[in-house]
């Protein structure tokens, strides 16, 4: 089956400091990637769709310049958190839907949990 | 934004008995589809079902849909100490590009051995 690598799977950053996190899409061309944040016990908020090759499509409320979506290529996709702040800390998950499949589903990362001190 | 919401928000049973989540939508949709997550793990996805179909199978799962009411439910039949999750049900929206998946707020469940 696909399978999406998110990477890393925890990191601990100081206040103001930037973190990136990668997904990759390891077995399959991800023309389409999502990002989703989940505060604890709570749902997966979409944050952003991303197309390779064009700029991210940001859900409204979330700050395109705080949250950056870079989807260079066809197998990779970054979220960089920017001069990141305690309110940031939170599950980040990556989705890859698979561009040479007609198909709906979206494949998911494992998850970064990002805990701002 | 959200549009599922889903209940119980918990449920505790034994191992062994049935457990029923229900998930109700706003929009008209192209499919829903039901996702389980450990804590602080990643999505593992369970079933789609289509605005088409009505009712889906997948080895202890069933899965029903009734659009007209805009919702859907999940039965765990038998279950496990191991199906204690979250399970969440998602919704691909009409008129998103056929791909926009939304969540649900999601049901805790705990299944006691």
């Amino acid at each position: 089956g696909a399978v999406v690598s998110q990477h890393p799977s925890r990191v601990i950053c100081k206040s103001g400091t930037s973190v990136k996190i990668e997904c990759r899409s390891l077995d399959f061309q991800a023309t389409t990637m999502f990002w989703y944040r989940q505060f604890p016990k709570q749902s997966l908020m979409l944050m952003a769709t991303s197309n390779e090759g064009s700029k991210a499509t940001y859900e409204q409320g979330v700050e395109k310049d705080k949250f950056l979506i870079n989807h260079a290529s066809l197998t990779l996709s970054t979220l960089t958190v920017t001069s990141a702040h305690p309110e940031d800390s939170s599950f980040y998950i990556c989705s890859a839907r698979d561009g040479g499949r007609s198909t709906d589903l979206q494949y998911f990362g494992a998850g970064t949990r990002l805990s701002v001190l | 934004s959200q549009q599922g919401e889903e209940d119980p928000q918990a449920l505790s049973i034994q191992e062994g008995e049935n457990a029923t989540m229900n998930c109700s939508y706003k929009t008209s949709i192209n499919n829903l589809q039901w996702y389980r997550q450990n804590s602080g793990r990643g999505l593992v996805h369970l079933i789609l079902i289509r605005s088409n179909e009505r009712e889906k199978h997948s080895g202890r799962l069933r899965v029903t849909l009734d659009t007209s009411k805009k919702s859907s439910s999940l039965l765990i039949t038998a279950s496990r100490a191991a199906d204690t999750a979250s399970y969440f049900c998602a919704t691909v929206p009409r008129g998103t590009g056929g791909f926009k998946t939304i969540f649900g707020a999601g049901t805790r469940l705990f299944v006691k051995a």
